[in-house]
Formats: C-alpha cells, sequence, structure tokens
C-alpha cells in the first residue's frame, strides 16, 4: 500500500480562518485525491489531480482549493473555514499510470472542526 | 448518477458466525469495485478489489463476489472475530468524462461480539 501521511491529524479553528491541510506519499502514485466524510454522507470528492499540471474539481470543490506542489504532495487549504465543513478529510493516491486502476490508497485523515 | 447503497447500516453478531455484508449500484458500467474497511476515527483500508471481469476475489477469511448484472456485490466474512468490528464501505469507479469518479456506499457498521 502507499503510505500517505496527512498533517495535521487534528485541527480546531475559527470561523473565517485560513487552513490548510498537507497530504504526502511516498510510493510514486500519479493522481491523488481529496475526501472529506461527513456522517450519513459518506465520502465526497472535493479535488483530484492526475499530475502536478492536471487538477479538477469533484463534486463538492467550493469554498476549497488545492495545490499540487509535486508529484508525491498535494495540499487542501479552505480560504476562509466555516463551520459547515466541519469533517474528517481524507487523502487517497492511486496508480494509475502503471496498472490502469483507480485502486484507492488512502490516508489516516484530519479531523477538523470549525468553531 | 451512480448511487451506491449499503444494508444494512448496522450488524451485531456473535463471535464466529458467518457473515455478509451487502452493496449495491445502479449503474453497471463499472471498471472494479473496492472493499474498505474503516476503523473509528481513522482511515480506510483496502481490502479486496475486484476488476469488472472477475467474478470473486479472496483474501484471508475475507471473500468479495461481483454480479454486475445485477448490480451487486457482497463482502463474505468467514469465522468472525471481535477485530473485524469496523465500518465496512464499498466504492464504485465509473467513467466520468474521461476520469474513473468514484462513489462510496455509506457503510455497513459490523460488530462481533466476544
Amino acid at each position: 500500500d502507499a503510505d500517505v501521511t496527512q498533517t495535521p491529524r487534528n485541527r480546531i479553528t475559527k470561523t473565517g480562518k485560513r487552513i490548510m491541510l498537507e497530504c504526502s506519499q511516498t510510493k510514486g502514485h500519479d493522481r491523488m485525491y481529496w475526501y472529506r466524510q461527513d456522517p450519513g454522507l459518506g465520502l465526497r470528492l472535493i479535488y483530484y489531480s492526475f499530475d502536478v499540471k492536471d487538477i479538477n474539481k469533484g463534486e463538492i470543490s467550493d469554498g476549497y482549493s488545492v495545490s499540487r506542489q509535486a508529484q508525491a504532495k498535494f495540499s487542501l487549504s479552505l480560504e476562509s473555514a466555516i463551520p459547515n465543513q466541519t469533517a474528517l478529510y481524507f487523502c487517497a493516491t492511486s496508480d494509475f499510470i502503471s496498472t490502469g486502476s483507480n485502486e484507492q490508497f488512502f490516508g489516516p485523515g484530519t479531523r477538523l472542526t470549525v468553531l | 448518477k451512480q448511487e451506491v447503497t449499503q444494508i444494512p447500516a448496522a450488524l451485531s453478531v456473535p463471535e464466529g458466525e458467518n457473515l455478509v455484508l451487502n452493496c449495491s449500484f445502479t449503474d453497471s458500467a463499472i471498471y472494479n469495485l473496492q472493499w474498505f474497511r474503516q476503523d473509528p476515527g481513522k482511515g480506510l483500508t483496502s481490502l479486496l478489489l475486484i476488476q469488472s471481469s472477475q467474478r470473486e476475489q479472496t483474501s484471508g477469511r475475507l471473500n468479495a463476489s461481483l454480479d454486475k448484472s445485477s448490480g451487486r456485490s457482497t463482502l463474505y466474512i468467514a469465522a468472525s472475530q471481535p477485530g473485524d468490528s469496523a465500518t465496512y464501505l464499498c466504492a464504485v469507479p465509473e467513467n466520468s468524462g474521461g476520469y474513473q469518479k468514484v462513489t462510496f456506499g455509506t457503510g455497513t457498521k459490523l460488530q462481533v461480539i466476544p
């Protein structure tokens, strides 16, 4: 499995603050994703990136932005956090270029609370 | 739009029992189906990936089947153990404008009672 790490693991912030969540992976997977998980709603895709120069919006991108600084790093920013962005955020990777598969490998998650 | 349903939402069984978790999807034009396990407050661990051309995939006490025509997959857990307690999710990628959009079910929360 890809070694996918996320920082921070927990974050409490206030409404209006700018927040950055970071994701790194060590297996050289080409694709990276950001999801949020809310109780009863499952996982929803925020942004995804096929490579450093290819970034795409997912189904719930409003209020979020991303940066793919390198193949191994994919950051998610909340420009002005609001309480309904309180959720569990996951980064995931897939090795599509080698396998042709979107099999997803997840990081441990970041629990974000916006007060 | 692909919809993925997992029923039941929660399941409680005594240790040692064999059990089946269900995953249904509405669009059978899938590439594969992936089963995950999620422990409370933690990330998702990939359990099994079944390609669309496969009918079954096995890993240890786990066996996943796929019936594309009926839009169903099942995850069979043999001889359940308390350590199997977790939420199990299925995920289905579909082609959406050249991207394999992955739709997740909301999961089945399993509790195995010692």
